[in-house]
């Protein structure tokens, strides 16, 4: 089953407005959770550090302020997109690391389809 | 910095094995990973190697290390059409905030029956 569950699976929302995507991780704790951006046809591209307790560590050119990330607990980060515009649209994918006996194993949620119209 | 290249397309027969090619370029990789993306979905782990390993054999699926060389390759034995999607090997670089992901461009893996 799903080891990190991301809400909503798809969202349209109207330009100017601000929508929320949430990641959880299912039965396990992480301190540290990732947040991608993925374009049609393109890899995917970290847009940021979510740090459980503290501020979130932004990529070079991803604008902070448009895009809000809060890790309020173990097992929680949000992602923000303040005053959506119709280019912000598109697949926002997070992940989080899991350590097993095996090794370090990194899981993505199932991605969030954001429509800006 | 890191930078991870795949090649784009791939074509096999049903049937047939499938090897997918990856080049990384730092050095100091902890783990290597391989993820498929069906269309419109998420990014499924399909397995992953830890940078002391070589070989790495899950069912289907051989992964094959050459530190040296810094390449990485998937094997899929016996491909299906169930395992037409897009490839992803991504790796997490040593010295980083541990999770933190450089994807290759994808490899776009199209079974024919």
């Amino acid at each position: 089953g799903a080891v990190v569950s991301q809400h909503p699976s798809r969202v349209i929302c109207k330009s100017g407005t601000s929508v929320k995507i949430e990641c959880r991780s299912l039965d396990f704790q992480a301190t540290t959770m990732f947040w991608y951006r993925q374009f049609p046809k393109q890899s995917l591209m970290l847009m940021a550090t979510s740090n459980e307790g503290s501020k979130a560590t932004y990529e070079q050119g991803v604008e902070k302020d448009k895009f809000l990330i809060n890790h309020a607990s173990l097992t929680l980060s949000t992602l923000t997109v303040t005053s959506a515009h119709p280019e912000d649209s598109s697949f926002y994918i997070c992940s989080a690391s899991r350590l097993a006996n095996s090794g370090n194993t990194i899981y993505f949620g199932e991605g969030s389809w954001l429509t800006v119209v | 910095g890191e930078d991870v290249e795949q090649s784009l397309f791939l074509s096999v027969r049903e049937g047939d094995s499938s090897v997918i090619n990856c080049t990384y370029t730092d050095s100091s990789s902890t783990y290597l990973y391989w993820y498929k993306q069906e269309p419109g979905a998420g990014l499924q782990l399909l397995t992953y190697i830890f940078s002391n390993m070589d070989m790495k054999q899950d069912q289907r699926l051989t992964v094959l290390l050459n530190k040296k060389d810094k390449h990485l390759s998937l094997r899929i034995a016996d491909t299906q059409t169930g395992d037409s999607a897009i490839y992803f090997c991504a790796e997490v670089a040593g010295g980083t905030s541990y999770g933190k992901l450089t994807f290759g461009q994808g490899t776009i893996l199209t079974v024919h029956p």
